[in-house]
């Protein structure tokens, strides 16, 4: 399988519990992104890496969400403590970067979070 | 104010018809994205384009910078182009190139 895969698909927690989402993007790929849309509205980004380095957070990102990649290939995201706001899909995405030219993204099919 | 405004923000149509989505956006970009977004969540993308027109299939997109717009038309359409389309934009000025979205079109195509 070449597309970017996400795990869990769906996950169902209770408030103030901790919860973890993995990214396996397209291998050749060395940027990957983390969004969250939540219902009927678009996607908002959340953050993005280049191999391994962490170069953009979105206000978005509270203190209780933290990304890693630690090998510059796949990628996890944790919430922790969870709160019912959180509830969402959380999208994960990757690219190629090409010098001076906006790059397509390859999307993941999402992590739906619900928060009890 | 968003930065990415699209119209209409629902549309349905008959089959066959010609269908045109519109994107405006309000910062300077490094390309414009259309999205496909189908029931259960699954994004593909249809296009990134940052001048002139392309055409896939019976789709097409258009962008003019300097109106800062852009349409997604559909030729034919047909039921299994229903679906949320859309517009996306990634900044221009260097940093990152994560993707600032408009809320998307709910496309109905009925028989």
């Amino acid at each position: 399988d070449t597309g970017v895969s996400q795990d869990p698909r769906h996950k169902i927690t209770k408030r103030g519990q901790n919860v973890t989402f993995r990214c396996d993007p397209i291998s050749e790929h060395n940027r990957l992104y983390w969004y969250r849309q939540t219902l009927g509205q678009g996607p908002e980004f959340l953050t993005y890496f280049q191999n391994e380095a962490q170069l953009e957070k979105s206000r978005l990102l509270s203190d209780r969400f933290s990304a890693e990649r630690p090998k510059g290939s796949f990628s996890t995201l944790e919430i922790q403590r969870t709160e019912q706001g959180d509830s969402a899909m959380y999208l994960c995405a990757s690219s190629l970067t090409l010098a001076g030219w906006g790059n397509e993204q390859f999307f993941g099919p999402g992590t739906r979070l619900t928060v009890l | 104010k968003n930065e990415v405004e699209q119209s209409p923000q629902n549309l349905t149509a008959q089959e066959g018809e010609f269908i045109t989505i519109n994107c405006s956006y309000s910062v300077g970009i490094s390309a414009l994205h259309w999205l496909q977004q189908h029931p259960g969540g699954g994004i593909v993308s249809l296009f990134m384009l940052s001048s002139g027109k392309k055409k896939h299939g019976r789709l097409i997109a258009t962008i003019n910078i300097q109106e800062k717009h852009s349409s997604l038309h559909i030729t034919a359409s047909h039921p299994r182009d229903s679906a949320v389309y859309i517009c996306a934009v990634g900044h221009s000025g260097g940093g990152a190139d994560g993707l600032t979205f408009g809320k998307g079109t709910h496309l109905i195509i009925q028989p």
